[in-house]
């Protein structure tokens, strides 16, 4: 157990919907990740925040978006779903603002219909 | 740009023999981190080793080394005394700088590893 969480561990919805995914952080982690790995892609970076500012931005669409709330939680939000979307989500958390050594959590499984 | 690339979809290796997964990469980031990563069957990532690209030494975590030749540009990960539970898939990853002092992750296709009792 990495000691990340994230919630919903599975997520069926509709094209054109909206989710929300979520995710704790390790205790005393101030960085959180978010990645995306697909079939077609793979393993993709998300985005990073560090203690609640954005920190890193990878290949994230534009209707993707996610924040670090002030007890270092973070949520990414997911708009106007397309079947490609569908993918697992990972969450991952480090103590500083370029630390190496992530701890991922056990994803959260979308899958659009 | 940065690149990562896995040339080995899969592989196979003997219990308590030792494997190299191979991992090059591209960048053109005077300063840069390589990891590796491991994802069982269940799903989740493990993070396994790192290498920064001013380490003299090559890393080494337990049974895990970094094989790094900055020169070749090769990161490879070495197994030592290869066990069941190190079946899985392996990923090679690197962290890079953007422009406004942004970092970019870049991962690999992965390589499944099956290790033959």
């Amino acid at each position: 157990d990495s000691g990340v969480t994230q919630t919903p561990k599975h997520l069926i919805t509709a094209t054109g919907q909206r989710v929300t995914l979520r995710c704790s952080p390790r205790s005393g982690d101030l960085s959180v990740y978010w990645y995306q790995q697909s079939l077609d892609q793979g393993l993709q970076f998300l985005i990073q925040y560090y203690n609640g500012e954005e920190r890193a931005k990878g290949n994230i669409l534009e209707r993707f978006s996610a924040q670090q709330f002030p007890d270092l939680h973070s949520e990414l939000n997911l708009s106007s779903l397309e079947l490609g979307d569908s993918a697992l989500y990972f969450c991952a958390s480090s103590s500083g603002r370029n630390s190496y050594e992530q701890y991922f959590g056990p994803g959260t499984r979308l899958t659009v219909t | 740009a940065q690149k990562i690339t896995q040339t080995q979809p899969g592989m196979f290796v003997q219990e308590k023999e030792a494997v190299t997964l191979d991992c090059t990469y591209d960048t053109s980031d005077p300063s840069y981190g390589l990891f590796w990563y491991k994802q069982p069957s269940s799903g989740e990532m493990i993070f396994l080793i790192y290498q920064g690209s001013y380490d003299q030494q090559n890393a080494t975590e337990g049974r895990y080394s970094l094989n790094f030749q900055k020169a070749r540009k090769s990161a490879n990960l070495v197994i030592s005394a290869s066990q069941l539970g190190d079946s899985a898939m392996y990923f090679c990853a690197m962290r890079g700088l953007l422009s406004g002092g942004y970092q970019k992750v870049t991962f690999g296709t992965g390589t499944k590893l099956q290790v033959i009792p």
